[in-house]
């Protein structure tokens, strides 16, 4: 059945390293959302794409946070450098803009820097 | 700026009762509200979707309102099971597009 695919599911790394986070949407879904989870921030936006293109990342850290779609199937979330407060559930999801119904979520990725 | 609130602390109700949650938010004109749950260690999953022009949605044994004057979302569960607990997490989506933005949610224990 038709689901959003994150990897890796969990990730560990130094403090200071790149992390990259890999997300499949549905296909033929054209929106992809990234939310960062946090028990004190809750689920936040950092970014979402129609047809590839970026529409809105004013959620999300400049300086060391880049989000991409290579094609339709990719959308790739880095972290250059990381750091400690970046530990968070990461999760993405698809839908479709026509709709606007609703966004469907992957199992999130969960980072912790150390 | 944009602000949407939920219940912070944990709704604990008894099997068979009805919950009642709670969603406001400020600075916002959403073209829908969804109500969303979430169990630990997964993610968001979709429940019901209230468009701006309707007061009340109904599915199975969840219903949402919808007051936009007020900018206030109830959500309530009626007889309430243990397996009904979870997160629920109201989130609003824009008029402009798809953007959709997310409360910190409400946790639920229903005791059985």
């Amino acid at each position: 059945d038709a689901r959003v695919t994150q990897t890796p599911r969990h990730k560990v790394t130094e403090m200071g390293q790149e992390v990259t986070m890999r997300c499949q949407p549905i296909l033929g879904h054209n929106t992809v959302f990234w939310y960062r989870q946090t028990m004190m921030q809750g689920l936040e936006l950092l970014a979402y794409f129609r047809n590839r293109a970026p529409l809105d990342d004013s959620g999300m850290p400049k300086d060391r946070f880049s989000a991409e779609m290579p094609d339709a199937t990719l959308a790739t979330l880095k972290i250059q450098p990381s750091e400690p407060r970046d530990s968070a559930v990461y999760f993405c999801a698809s839908g479709l803009a026509r709709l606007r119904t609703e966004a469907f979520f992957g199992q999130g990725t969960r980072l912790t820097v150390v | 700026s944009q602000k949407i609130e939920q219940n912070s602390e944990a709704l604990n109700i008894q099997e068979g009762k009805t919950a009642t949650l709670t969603c406001n938010y400020t600075n916002y004109s959403p073209a829908y509200l969804q109500w969303y749950r979430q169990d630990p260690g997964r993610g968001p999953v979709f429940l019901l979707l209230i468009r701006e022009n309707e007061k009340e949605k109904r599915k199975e044994r969840l219903k949402v309102t919808f007051d936009t004057t007020l900018k206030q979302s109830l959500f309530h569960i009626t007889a309430s099971q243990p397996a009904d607990s979870a997160t629920y997490l109201c989130a609003l989506v824009g008029t402009g597009g798809f953007k959709t933005i997310f409360g910190a949610g409400t946790r639920l224990f229903v005791k059985a």
